[in-house]
């Protein structure tokens, strides 16, 4: 099993409010990555980093933000929710110096922005 | 643009055969393609890859087969367990270790 933690599991939050998804690795990964997956649905990229201090914009045009201070922690914020955010968020790692395709993915956090 | 898809959204089959589950891909510079299944509730995980030079390889259970002159990509599961039951997805490695995911596919293995 991959250690790597995401919280909250569910989030049910009101439009227009400021929202943090926690995602951390115990791997000591230096690569990270947030896909966002709608229900049976392909991922998505929206961000991803290289190790500290370094973040990167996906494919998916995203109003999200992340940052990278620690090796382990990788949030995502949402300044204002809005129902459009509504989806899964899933946090993956790698190792680069092994398989870097091969991620290793958190249980996802589920966002209803009503 | 480059995409990878899924041919069949759901497959159903019965416990003990063999299920073939199939992807198109289009961008051929990728060099490595990839499998992963998604239980319900959990995150994808990894199964097997494939390196572009290649056209098999086996695991345990599974192969994945690669054909590159019509750009489509397979996952044999044999002897199918209800253990397997979730949705797979193809994936291609774009490089500066990004990957582009295809729609799913939807096993059903009933006893």
């Amino acid at each position: 099993e991959a250690d790597i933690y995401q919280t909250p599991r569910y989030l049910v939050i009101g439009t227009g409010k400021k929202i943090t998804l926690e995602c951390s690795q115990t791997m000591g990964h230096d690569k990270m990555y947030w896909y966002q997956q709608d229900p049976g649905m392909e991922l998505h990229l929206i961000h991803y980093s290289y190790g500290v201090n370094s973040t990167e914009k996906g494919d998916l045009s995203s109003e999200s933000t992340v940052s990278r201070i620690r090796t382990e922690h990788f949030p995502l914020t949402l300044e204002s929710a809005r129902p459009s955010h509504t989806s899964q968020y899933l946090c993956a790692s790698s190792d680069p110096r092994m398989r870097d395709y091969e991620q290793y993915f958190g249980p996802g956090t589920r966002l209803t922005v009503t | 643009g480059e995409s990878v898809g899924l041919h069949l959204p759901t497959l159903s089959v019965q416990e003990g055969d063999n299920s073939i589950i199939n992807c198109a891909y289009s961008n051929s510079a990728s060099d490595y393609f990839i499998w992963y299944k998604q239980e319900s509730g959990k995150g994808p995980q990894f199964i097997i890859d494939i390196r572009s030079n290649m056209d098999k390889r086996q695991g345990q259970r599974v192969t994945v087969l690669l054909n590159k002159t019509v750009k489509h990509l397979s996952l044999q599961i044999a002897a199918t367990q209800p253990g397997d039951s979730a949705v797979y997805f193809c994936a291609e490695n774009r490089g500066y270790s990004t990957l582009t995911f295809g729609k799913g596919t939807m096993l059903l293995v009933s006893p």
